[in-house]
């Protein structure tokens, strides 16, 4: 099946530091999603992304879908931004979401 | 917040029992798939659910099953419960049934099985 490779696994940052995650992919995919697991344990929607760029506030998302590889660019990051981002694929006639391990993400004030 | 509803929150039961898991999707989703997160497995796809019609099936063990009713929520069983399906189980939506369409995830259930 397909493998979801996301670096680094754990990132520590200082408040108002800026920081890029990464999500490799071994196939072609129709979909690529992001998604922050808050402490609560609840998965909420970032970026729908299959390929180019996007931005929502302080995060931005870009696609490079014929390199297979996605970044997420923190900003400016917040206590708050604390948690697991997770990328998650979906391939070419397939419906499951295939996620990766994600990067556990903490923010010290 | 998603639009996507799940009931319970939390659910403690103990080794041999069986739950229900209930998922309700976005207004105007058809499609309803599962997803149970361990900790020594991560995030896997059990079962996908489009306009009541089972779609594609994942690593569900035979002793959960699932079904999408007609005002399309949809509900996981969970049968002769062991220790090892303690886990936090997600349902999300989406408009359609695979290629581009955004799936979307509600809050979850915390299963502890004691």
């Amino acid at each position: 099946g397909i493998q979801v490779e996301q670096s680094p696994p754990d990132l520590i940052l200082q408040e108002g530091a800026n920081s890029t995650l990464r999500c490799n992919f071994s196939d072609s995919v129709n979909n690529l999603q992001w998604f922050h697991q808050n402490p609560w344990g609840q998965l909420i929607n970032l970026f729908y992304i299959p390929s180019g760029t996007k931005q929502n506030g302080r995060l931005s998302a870009t696609t490079v879908a014929t390199e297979r590889y996605s970044l997420l660019y923190i900003s400016s990051s917040q206590t708050t931004d604390s948690g697991v981002y997770f990328c998650a694929v979906l391939l070419s006639n397939d419906y499951k979401l295939s996620f990766g391990a994600g990067t556990t993400v903490t923010v010290r004030a | 917040d998603s639009g996507v509803t799940q009931t319970p929150k939390h659910l403690i039961t103990a080794t041999g029992q069986r739950v229900t898991l209930r998922c309700s999707p976005r207004s105007g989703d058809l499609s309803v798939y599962w997803y149970q997160q361990s900790l020594d497995q991560g995030l896997q796809f059990l079962i996908q659910y489009y306009n009541g019609e089972e779609r594609a099936k994942g690593n569900i063990l035979e002793r959960f099953s699932a079904q999408q009713f007609p005002d399309l929520h949809s509900e996981l069983n969970l049968s002769s419960l062991e220790l090892g399906d303690s886990a936090l189980y997600f349902c999300a939506s989406s408009v359609g049934t695979g290629l581009a369409y955004e799936q979307y995830f509600g809050p979850g259930t915390r299963l502890t099985v004691t």
